[in-house]
């Protein structure tokens, strides 16, 4: 079975600060993870993916994540966040034409 | 293009009525889904659809019923909903069913149920 923690469901961080959001895994099967972010009264967007290949991912609007597979964690990070950057964060785990979501993390940047 | 629409954005109907949201993708992919998300949770799957055959039903109630015409379009039939199906319904797609196939959302379609 696949489920994925999201540990923190609230993460306040000043602008220009670095985060980590907190993304942990299980599953009986490869692993495929990726991030979403999901902007106040719109759909999910895609901000990275891991397949296979280099554990260190880069996406979009400067994110990257790291796979690792001792700790069964995909831990999304920027060294430095904008106010554009306040958003709900979900991670998920891919299994056949299912999605398994995270709880979520709302991340709030203060200027 | 890398979009998936949806229609209309905001519906508010009362619990007798008979709507309809609308999907539409234009990338060629041969899955879709739809999903219901409350506030400040995530997303949970309702309906997949696999080369426009019906191939995942959560245990949804009946009340919605889900329709794909084509390869392009998804639609959610929706009938005698209650106050606690007020959400945001999004719709997505993906390449294919494998494994690692990035799903592609739509805007959502935020239903209020009187």
């Amino acid at each position: 079975a696949q489920s994925v923690t999201q540990l923190d469901s609230q993460v306040p961080v000043f602008e220009e600060a670095p985060v980590e959001l907190r993304c942990n895994y299980s599953s009986s099967v490869s692993v495929y993870l990726f991030w979403y972010v999901q902007y106040p009264n719109q759909g999910l967007q895609l901000l990275l993916k891991y397949l296979s290949g280099s554990t260190l991912v880069k996406g979009i609007n400067g994110f990257e994540a790291e796979f690792n597979k001792s700790q069964t964690s995909f831990h999304l990070r920027k060294p430095s966040v904008h106010i554009s950057d306040t958003a709900e964060y979900f991670c998920a785990v891919s299994s056949g034409n299912q999605f398994y979501f995270g709880t979520g993390t709302s991340l709030t940047v203060i200027p | 293009d890398t979009e998936v629409t949806q229609t209309p954005k905001h519906l508010v109907m009362g619990m007798t009525n008979k709507k309809s949201l609308k999907c539409e993708q234009h990338m060629g992919h041969r899955a879709m889904y739809w999903y219901k998300q409350k506030a400040k949770k995530p997303p949970e799957l309702m309906f997949v659809y696999s080369y426009e055959k019906l191939s995942i039903n959560e245990s949804v109630p009946s009340r919605f019923s889900p329709e794909c015409p084509n390869s392009s379009l998804l639609n959610l039939h929706l009938h005698a909903l209650q106050p606690e199906d007020s959400a945001l319904y999004l719709c997505a797609s993906s390449q294919g069913t494998r494994g690692g196939e990035t799903q592609y959302f739509g805007p959502g379609t935020r239903l209020l149920v009187l």
